[in-house]
């Protein structure tokens, strides 16, 4: 068990729905990740939040967004949905934000099915 | 940088047997590589790490080796276990891009018994 915990594990929509991922970091944990999972493109990285703020930002789509609360909770947005958002969802955490031997810590994931 | 999962490399190995697997990286400028480990369903789990300052580093049952000169990295397990079957991925850090880390494609690795 990492101490990363994600909700919910499964999730079923249909297209053009919006739906909500929400993670929680490792205790001390300051900067959470999301990556989609998808068996075409493997492990992308999506977003990074550190404290807050966005610090890094991969190949996410515009119909997609996140935000890091005070309580340091991450959510994931997904809207407008497609059969090709069809994935696993991961979000890590770790310690810091800055540039560094900054280990990741993976949750379980949520892995989403758009019919 | 971006791995394409289209199909995995399977690696199989007899249990007691020691495990090498490779992967090559694209960027010259990554200073932090990490080998992470995933079994079905869950999510990945980190093995071990290096920096780009160092070429081996080893841990329990785990090597991990690496090459700048062709950017290549390989994880090597001693004595390989049943309960090490999973897909194993190479991910590398360059510092100019923050702390993302680009994922490698993955290997399968079989234990038969």
């Amino acid at each position: 068990d990492s101490g990363v915990t994600q909700t919910p594990k499964h999730l079923i929509t249909a297209t053009g729905q919006r739906v909500t991922l929400r993670c929680s970091p490792r205790s001390g944990d300051l900067s959470v990740y999301w990556y989609q999972q998808s068996l075409d493109q493997g492990l992308q990285f999506l977003i990074q939040y550190y404290n807050g703020e966005e610090r890094a930002k991969g190949n996410i789509l515009e119909r997609f967004s996140a935000q890091q609360f005070p309580d340091l909770h991450s959510e994931l947005n997904l809207s407008s949905l497609e059969l090709g958002d069809s994935a696993l969802y991961f979000c890590a955490s770790s310690v810091g934000g800055r540039p560094g031997t900054d280990t990741q810590y993976f949750g379980p994931g949520t892995r989403l099915t758009v019919l | 940088g971006e791995s394409v999962g289209l199909h995995l490399p399977t690696l199989s190995v007899q249990e007691g047997d020691n495990s090498i697997i490779n992967c090559a990286y694209s960027n010259s400028a990554s200073d932090y590589f990490i080998w992470y480990k995933q079994e079905s369903g869950k999510g990945p789990q980190f093995i071990i790490d290096i920096r780009s300052n160092m070429d081996k580093r080893q841990g329990q049952r785990v090597t991990v080796l690496l090459n700048k000169t062709v950017k290549h990295l390989s994880l090597q397990i001693a004595a390989t276990q049943p309960g090490d079957s999973a897909v194993y991925f190479c991910a590398e850090r360059w510092r100019g891009g923050g702390n993302k880390l680009t994922f490698g494609t993955g290997t399968q690795l079989k234990v038969e018994l």
